[in-house]
Parts: structure tokens; sequence; C-alpha cells
């Protein structure tokens, strides 16, 4: 079973506008990730965040997490066209990645 | 450097046909991972390798799916008499270590057409 479900499935918005995504996990976490893919190819990593942390931002990226409410979101500030995408949570379930069915994010222009 | 390379990129078979797809993971990678993912969905993991211990094989869908790690290093994934709902795309990933604390590095897929 998938440890990580995003919210909403499918996203689209201006370009300009800012996109939020979020991530709701199972169980307790060292820490989470999100995955950017393009074209139904290669993931690409985008940022880690600890468990013990509550923010982290990477450029126009800010992830935020909730360990009481096993949640996380993903905002993306000042959305571009190339931002277009699938966006992926993971968390680990023995040793190895467990991602959610990720949101489509599509940036109108 | 070079990151994960796969081949083929596209792979279009017969029902009932065997076939070997190929990962070329980052060099000094220890991890090495396979993953599947149809049309429209999230991944689904298949199969782990960890340097020279036994691989964790927990999400191959069928004993008609197979993979080993030669030396370390590439990894083929072999599907025997393969069926329509094998069509996906098939993605490999390495990290430096295995674990959670480690990103992963993924390749472009071989997308798996089954006729």
């Amino acid at each position: 079973s998938q440890q990580g479900e995003e919210d909403p499935q499918a996203l689209s918005i201006q370009e300009g506008e800012n996109a939020t995504m979020n991530c709701s996990y199972k169980t307790s976490i060292n820490n989470l990730q999100w995955y950017r893919q393009n074209s139904g190819r290669g993931l690409v990593h985008l940022i880690l965040i600890r468990s013990n942390e509550r923010e982290k931002h990477s450029g126009r990226l800010r992830v935020t997490l909730d360990t009481s409410k096993k949640s996380s979101s993903l905002l993306i500030t000042a959305s571009r066209a190339a931002d277009t995408a699938s966006y992926f949570c993971a968390t680990v379930g023995a040793q190895k990645l467990v991602f959610g069915q990720g949101t489509r994010l599509t940036i109108n222009p | 450097g070079a990151g994960v390379s796969q081949s083929p990129s596209n792979k279009v078979t017969e029902k009932g046909k065997d076939v070997e797809l190929r990962c070329d993971p980052i060099s000094g990678h220890t991890a090495l991972y396979w993953y599947r993912q149809s049309l429209g969905q999230g991944l689904e993991f298949l199969i782990y390798f960890q340097g020279n211990s036994a691989p964790d094989k927990s999400g191959l869908p069928s004993d008609r799916f197979s993979a080993e790690r030669t030396g370390g290093s590439v990894s083929t994934l072999t599907i025997q008499r393969t069926q329509q709902e094998d069509s996906a795309v098939y993605l490999c990933a390495s990290s430096l270590e295995p674990g959670e604390s480690y990103e992963q590095y993924f390749g472009p897929g071989t997308r798996l057409t089954v006729t």
C-alpha cells in the first residue's frame, strides 16, 4: 500500500501564481522527500525535510512538515511554465522509498 | 559525471516473449532500485539491491519477474512470458547508500509496450 498520498491529484494554475500540493502519510518517519517527474520519465529529487524540521526552502520551493498531522506541503512560488510536471512525496518503508500517486501540476501561460 | 542510464528507452514486444531491461547506476552507488509506473499512476517498488546483500524482492508482482545485479554495478530486470498488464515505464534508481537519508537518482526509464 502507498505510504504517501498527494492532494490534489491535479492542479492547474496561471503562470506567476503559487502552487500548493499536500502529502499525507501513515507511519512515523525520519524524513520525507519530494520529487518531480516530467513527461512520465525519470524523477528528479527536489528537497528532503527531516522530522525535526518544520520548514525548508530551496529557491522557489518551500516545504513544510507537520509530524503531528502526518502531513507535508510543497509550495512553488511564482510558478513558471517549466514547473509543469508531476510531483511526488516519498517516505521510507523498510529502507525503500514509497511514493504517493502524485499531483499533476499544469502551469498555463 | 554520468547519471543513471537505462536501455532500451522503448521496447515493444509481443505477448509471451521475454524481455530484458538494463540499468547502469551511478558509479560508486551501492544501492539500486527498480520501480514500475503504469500510465498516470504512482511508482510501484519492484526490487532493491544493496551491495552484496540478498536483494529485497518483496515488490516483484509475479515469478515471471526477476532481476540481478552483476559485480555490484549493472542490473538487468527480466520479464518472462510478458503479458499486456506488464506494459509500463520501468524506472531504475541508485543512491550512494540505502535508506531514507539519501536521495535517489533516477534513470530516464524504459517504456515497455506488450502487444
